[in-house]
């Protein structure tokens, strides 16, 4: 059945480095969100992106991460340079449409920044 | 902008006690949405309500919209262990997006 999926699943990385993870959202959603997860902040809204172009990206420190979409298969965000406060649990979700509809969220990516 | 209130932040019951979440939203909301994670999980779609007062059933599942949609409510009946996770509201307001509630963690002891 049809699938969000994420790579990769968990990526422990030092201060400093980039990161850079990847969403495959369900063929044919038009819509694609980020969102961090941490025990402290719940879930962040990062960006979303709709018809592969970025609609909001107000949740996203802009110094040092970037989200892209270079084509409707391939969702990216990048952290570059990473910093422990970084860690967390980052999710993309697909959908369909608009913003506000039915969001199908991946397994995340737990990013650990020493 | 937007905030979406949810309370409790966590709920301990003992299996089949009864169950309740709420949501508050400073706005009107054109729909909610009640989401459902697992401990190491991600969150997974369990419903939508479009229409003020609007109730839903799914089993032991109540869902409720206010009647000024600015508010919701997931009532479950006779809690499982298999109910353990973490619940989240979600509303959808003006700028057509989803802005999460905080979650409700429940805890289900046998």
């Amino acid at each position: 059945d049809a699938r969000v999926t994420q790579t990769p699943r968990h990526k422990v990385t030092e201060m400093g480095q980039e990161v850079t993870m990847r969403c495959q959202p369900i063929l044919g959603h038009n819509t694609v969100f980020w969102y961090r997860q941490t025990m402290m902040q719940g879930l962040e809204l990062l960006a979303y992106f709709r018809n592969r172009a970025p609609l909001d990206d107000s949740g996203m420190p802009k110094d040092r991460f970037s989200a892209e979409m270079p084509d409707a298969t391939l969702a990216t965000l990048k952290i570059q340079p990473s910093e422990p406060r970084d860690s967390a649990v980052y999710f993309c979700a697909s959908g369909l449409l608009a913003g506000d509809n039915e969001q199908f969220f991946g397994p995340g990516t737990r990013l650990t920044v020493l | 902008g937007q905030q979406v209130m949810q309370i409790p932040q966590y709920q301990h019951v003992q299996e089949g006690e009864d169950f309740t979440t709420y949501c508050n939203s400073s706005t009107t909301l054109s729909n909610i949405q009640w989401y459902k994670q697992r401990p190491g999980g991600h969150p997974v779609f369990l419903i939508q309500l479009v229409k003020s007062g609007e109730v839903k059933k799914q089993k032991r599942l109540t869902f409720q919209f206010g009647e000024a949609k600015k508010n919701s409510s997931l009532h479950i009946t006779a809690t499982q262990t298999t109910d353990v996770g973490t619940y989240f509201c979600a509303g959808a307001g003006s700028a057509r997006q989803l802005t999460f509630g905080s979650g409700t963690q429940l805890t289900v002891l046998p």
